[in-house]
């Protein structure tokens, strides 16, 4: 049973435009939400995170909105760029219960110039 | 400026064959994890560790053994590599309760089980 789930496994837009990338989750102890970016043969590299006492957390183009009560996250990218081209996978961990995240199987944006 | 390293990056093994992956950080993390990367599959943790001495099973443990001898190094042992086991395997550390929880990977291991 998928506790984080990304439904779209691919999207793709245009330089210049916005990104929308979604995340669902079904576990109500999870407390903590992270995205992490992976480009081709690198390991994953974490990009923006949010607590579950935010609904919204900015960093420079990347922002990530909560809904606690729809169990719904987004990452929002502004403007998009090439270099953004990558899997975006979401995460979520109970810190309470323990430490290990938990991935969702990752969307991958592609944008074209 | 090391970060999470992985040993071997690249290995192929025939089934029944055993091996290790070796992961060492240098960041002083007291968890460490290890992860596999499937196609359409995402990351699917397979061990974890909460301290030197200590590993935990994840979500996918089967097939698999760990060890955390030392707090700087996590070893992920395969007794007898089976076809299913072919994948990329991401060795992965975060501070205790530091940062939220932002785990810092390695470059990963690809592992072909033939």
């Amino acid at each position: 049973d998928q506790q984080v789930k990304q439904n779209s496994p691919s999207l793709s837009v245009q330089e210049g435009r916005i990104s929308i990338l979604n995340c669902d989750y079904t576990n109500s102890m999870f407390d903590y939400f992270l995205w992490y970016k992976k480009y081709p043969a690198e390991g994953p590299t974490f990009l923006i995170s949010i607590s579950s006492i935010k609904d919204k957390n900015e960093d420079g183009r990347f922002t990530v909105f909560l809904n606690k009560s729809a169990k719904h996250l987004s990452l929002h990218i502004v403007p998009s760029q090439p270099g953004d081209s990558a899997v975006y996978f979401c995460a979520a961990s109970a810190v309470q219960a323990g430490t290990a995240l938990i991935f969702g199987k990752g969307t991958t944006l592609s944008v074209s110039s | 400026n090391a970060g999470v390293t992985q040993t071997p990056k690249f290995r192929v093994l025939k089934t029944g064959q055993s091996m290790t992956l070796l992961c060492a950080q240098d960041m002083n993390h007291e968890y460490m994890y290890w992860y596999r990367q499937d196609p359409g599959m995402g990351l699917r943790l397979i061990h974890y560790s909460v301290g030197e001495g200590t590993t935990a099973k994840g979500e996918v443990p089967d097939g698999y053994n760990v060890s955390r001898l030392k707090k700087q190094n996590f070893l992920l042992g395969l007794e007898s590599a089976a076809p299913s086991q072919t994948s990329v395997y991401f060795c992965a550390s975060s501070s205790y309760r530091g940062s939220g929880n932002t785990i810092y990977f390695g470059e990963g291991s690809w592992l072909t089980v033939v």
